[in-house]
């Protein structure tokens, strides 16, 4: 079975500084990739997916995510971060062609102070 | 808001009892995926419904059970419910049950058991 590591559980950061929020699965064979925001009392919302094809992908937001294959790693970036940023992000992946749910990872939770 | 639709939003009741949980999944979409939302298990995929039929499960109880009507709503079933039942559970859906497309989430039922 799949796993999702994010190392960071807290993150505090000042507007404008950059962000980098790491993720590593494991899980030898084709995976998707994604990352969730939930912002206070909201639902769950796509920042953005990797399925395949070039392995620097944008999102919404101004937020992108690298895929390192050898790595195994799904790190999410963003040059330049806003107060309304606050929220909590998941890194999530499934089986590459499979029917699996989403197994997600314990989140991180991210203060921007103004 | 993501076309997901969820009801109740809140839900209190009593150790022991039984409760159902309603989804509605976007319009179109035939694929809904219930996961488990709790502070020391995170979110956990518990079951996928793809156009009426079970497609996949994860970690879910025996005392828990789900299904999707013709209509492609989807109910969650809990019964004999314990302390440790208090989370909040989404419903997510997607196009396909396939490929791992992207799922778009409801905004949750908070089910308190006291």
């Amino acid at each position: 079975a799949q796993s999702v590591s994010q190392h960071n559980h807290h993150v505090i950061l000042s507007e404008a500084a950059s962000l980098e929020l790491g993720c590593n699965y494991s899980y030898g064979g084709t995976v998707n990739l994604f990352w969730y925001v939930q912002y206070p009392g909201q639902h769950l919302q796509l920042l953005l997916k990797y399925f395949s094809g070039d392995p620097l992908v944008k999102g919404i937001k101004g937020f992108e995510a690298e895929f390192i294959k050898s790595k195994f790693s799904f790190n999410l970036r963003k040059p330049s971060v806003q107060w309304s940023d606050t929220a909590e992000y998941f890194c999530a992946v499934n089986r590459g062609g499979g029917a699996d749910g989403l197994t997600f990872g314990k989140g991180t939770h991210l203060i921007i102070q103004p | 808001d993501s076309g997901v639709t969820q009801t109740p939003k809140h839900l209190i009741t009593a150790t022991g009892q039984r409760v159902t949980l309603r989804c509605s999944p976007r319009s179109g979409d035939l694929s809904v995926y219930w996961y488990q939302q709790s502070l020391d298990q995170g979110l956990q995929f518990l079951i996928q419904y793809y156009n009426g039929e079970e497609r996949a499960k994860g970690n879910i109880l025996e005392r828990f059970s789900a299904q999707q009507f013709p209509d492609l709503h989807s109910e969650l079933n809990l019964s004999s419910l314990e302390l440790g039942d208090s989370a909040l559970y989404f419903c997510a859906s997607s196009p396909s049950g396939r490929l791992g497309y992207e799922q778009y989430f409801g905004p949750g039922t908070r089910l308190t058991v006291t």
